[in-house]
């Protein structure tokens, strides 16, 4: 079903610090994960995908993280900047179907 | 190459008219996904087009609610007799392939508000 879910709600940090966000995902079935950053007044915008036989994957300043075992994503930013104050986004896929599932969303508060 | 477009960016209906959203993928992707996003939460899946065919429209009501994608033209989300439920924004994505393991584009939706 749809459960893709998000342990924090809001995040606030220091401008320069590395931000974590988390997601929790219940489908076994999902090997594909990525990361949307939704800024206001704006439509999702993809940041970083993985598939589910990688366990890590990094990007400019962002690595995503995959646990299986768990079912945990995260998505690290590091020395976060203001332009990285937005709505984060997980959703899942399978391979083969064509349903992505979008998570509740996190709120990334930078502060100056 | 131009991005997913959406339009109107913003619409206003009173209750009980009807709202046309547009959605032009992005040139070459033929497959269209709409989803309903309220304040301070997550996108729901609506529907999956392709070209002249409705995938999957399970995420869809089924009162009130229609999706096109024809052959020429834009896909349109059409809600008739709108009710104050159904202000919300809602997104467009368009993708060159089925396959959900693919990156979707997204619109910058339309926010709809129902008066």
């Amino acid at each position: 079903g749809e459960s893709v879910g998000l342990h924090l709600p809001t995040l606030s940090v220091q401008e320069g610090d590395n931000s974590i966000i988390n997601c929790a995902y219940s489908n076994s079935a999902s090997d594909y994960f990525i990361w949307y950053k939704q800024e206001s007044g704006k439509g999702p915008q993809f940041i970083i995908d993985i598939r589910s036989n990688m366990d890590k994957r990094q990007g400019q300043r962002v690595t995503v993280l995959l646990n299986k075992t768990v079912k945990h994503l995260s998505l690290q930013i590091a020395a976060t900047q203001p332009g990285d104050s937005a709505v984060y986004f997980c959703a899942e896929g399978v391979t083969g179907g064509f349903k992505t599932i979008f998570g509740a969303g996190t709120r990334l508060f930078v502060k100056a | 190459n131009a991005g997913v477009m959406q339009n109107p960016r913003h619409l206003v209906r009173r209750r009980g008219q009807e709202a046309r959203l547009r959605c032009s993928p992005m040139k070459g992707h033929s497959h269209v996904y709409w989803y309903r996003q309220l304040p301070e939460e997550g996108l729901k899946f609506m529907v999956y087009l392709q070209k002249e065919n409705i995938i999957d429209e399970s995420g869809m009501p089924k009162e009130r609610f229609s999706a096109e994608f024809p052959k020429e033209g834009p896909s349109i989300l059409r809600i008739q007799q709108v009710v104050r439920g159904d202000s919300a924004a809602y997104f467009c994505a368009s993708s060159p392939t089925r396959d959900s393991t693919y990156e979707q584009y997204f619109g910058p939706g339309t926010r709809l508000t129902v008066t």
